[in-house]
């Protein structure tokens, strides 16, 4: 079946403009977690919606990011005002919690801010 | 979330088993263990995951120490394919959900 995908796979931006970044989950996945990765390093928490709600929004860097997440399904994660610090690949995983914790990644996107 | 120690690197050649090694020896009782692969400019991949008992799927296979305090991902025939990071994780059942990804080893294959 279909996995996690994301749009745009890359968005090139000038610093101080908005972005928006799309995932959609696995069909029937109540967990969404997104989370960046910048070159070389290792996987950053960012947020975490079960259905609707986000019971985890502690790896939100600032108050220029925000995520929502509508129908139980697509989810959008949002920064405002971007940095070149913010340059990195945001990747979504969608996960069906009942079976245990696996979490199924899309491909990413790759943001860079110049 | 307990912490897990993995050897930076590890070689193999193309055809042979791979046993990768984690260490977790402050594991409690309601952690599970995961493992996660990361190939060169992909998203990260489930690999395998268990608790107690020892695991196979089609990707590969998890032994479980006794005490839980270490584990083993087991590729049963290293293809070139599998060369990538792998990741040994804790996830506490009921606990936050997010992945926290350590060094992990990087797995190469050779032909």
């Amino acid at each position: 079946g279909a996995g996690v995908s994301q749009s745009p796979s890359n968005k090139v931006t000038e610093k101080g403009k908005d972005v928006e970044l799309r995932c959609d989950p696995i069909s029937g996945h109540t967990a969404l977690y997104w989370y960046r990765q910048s070159l070389g390093q290792g996987l950053e928490f960012l947020i975490y919606f079960q259905g609707n709600s986000a019971p985890d929004k502690s790896g939100l860097p600032s108050d220029r990011f925000s995520a929502e997440r509508t129908g139980g399904s697509v989810s959008t994660l949002t920064i405002q005002r971007t940095q070149q610090e913010d340059s990195a690949v945001y990747l979504c995983a969608s996960s069906l919690r009942r079976t245990g914790y696996e979490q199924y990644f899309g491909p990413g996107t790759r943001l860079t801010v110049t | 979330d307990a912490k897990t120690t993995q050897p930076n690197s590890m070689e193999s050649n193309e055809e042979e088993p791979v046993h990768l090694p984690c260490n977790h020896s402050t594991i409690s009782g309601t952690d599970y263990i995961h493992w996660y692969r990361q190939l060169p400019s992909q998203g990260p991949e489930y690999v395998i995951h268990g608790l107690t008992s020892n695991v196979n799927n089609r990707m590969a296979s998890l032994a479980i120490a006794e005490d839980r305090k270490s584990s083993t991902l087991i590729l049963h025939r290293a293809t070139l394919r599998d060369a990538a990071v792998y990741y040994c994780i804790l996830i506490t059942q009921g606990g936050s959900e997010k992945l926290v990804f350590g060094k992990g080893t990087k797995l190469t294959v050779n032909p």
